[in-house]
């Protein structure tokens, strides 16, 4: 089974600065996935980011990257520039990779509650 | 739709009363999960349909939760004799497993159901 683990149940930043969001977990998968979602007020999960475990190069998309660390086990997002829309609950989660006929449910952290500061 | 739908958005039932939540999935989508997300927690796998099938049910906490997807599209999920502690926002997300991009998942908005 797979542990996600968030330390930090909630952060704040000033607008336009940068926040860190930590993430461990716990596998003996070795192929698999790991994602941010983001739930605003609203309850929508969105999708921020993917990392394919088997990809040395941390993902980027615009604002929002990663640092991955396998053998740690470590998968932090970092919020460059931070905007006020950025405020919501971020999850970390675990997936592992397609393989096949089979659940491929993902498991969730608890959640890092961000507020951005104007 | 473009995206998953849930309804009703809010539920609020009686202890010992029996719920309906409903899903529609993406279209085209053959991965059906529910999630529950209980206050302040990650939502947890409840269970997994392939098509129509109930693949992995693993994650329901007991029998009195059923789920149902009899065409492979839209699903229901049920819940007999509520408890207070059943009270959660329920998630639904859908996914197409060939589609490649990690067999992301798209989610709904979800159903909040409140058990008085």
């Amino acid at each position: 089974a797979q542990t996600v683990t968030q330390s930090q149940p909630e952060m704040s930043v000033q607008e336009a600065e940068t926040v860190t969001l930590s993430c461990t977990y716990d596998t003996s998968e070795n192929n698999y996935y790991l994602f941010w979602y983001k739930q605003p007020p609203s309850r929508q999960m969105i999708l921020v980011i993917r990392q394919e475990a088997y990809k040395q190069q941390n993902a980027t998309e615009n604002r929002f990257s990663v640092n991955f660390q396998k053998a740690a086990k470590s998968f932090s997002l970092k919020i460059s520039d931070s905007q006020l829309g950025d405020t919501a609950m971020y999850f970390c989660a675990f997936m592992k990779r397609y393989s096949g006929a089979g659940s491929y449910q993902l498991t969730f952290g608890k959640g890092t509650k961000l507020s951005v500061i104007p | 739709g473009a995206g998953v739908s849930q309804t009703p958005s809010n539920k609020v039932t009686e202890k010992g009363k029996y719920v309906e939540l409903r899903c529609d999935p993406i279209s085209g989508h053959t991965a059906l999960y529910w999630y529950r997300q209980s206050l302040g927690q990650g939502p947890e796998f409840l269970i997994y349909f392939q098509g129509t099938g109930a693949a992995d049910d693993s994650g329901l906490p007991n029998d009195r939760f059923f789920a149902v997807r009899p065409e492979g599209s839209v699903s229901t999920l049920k819940i007999q004799r509520t408890e207070r502690g059943d009270s959660a926002v329920y998630l639904c997300a859908s996914s197409n497993p060939w589609a490649g991009l990690g067999n992301e998942q798209f989610f709904g908005p979800g159903t909040r159901l409140t058990v008085l």
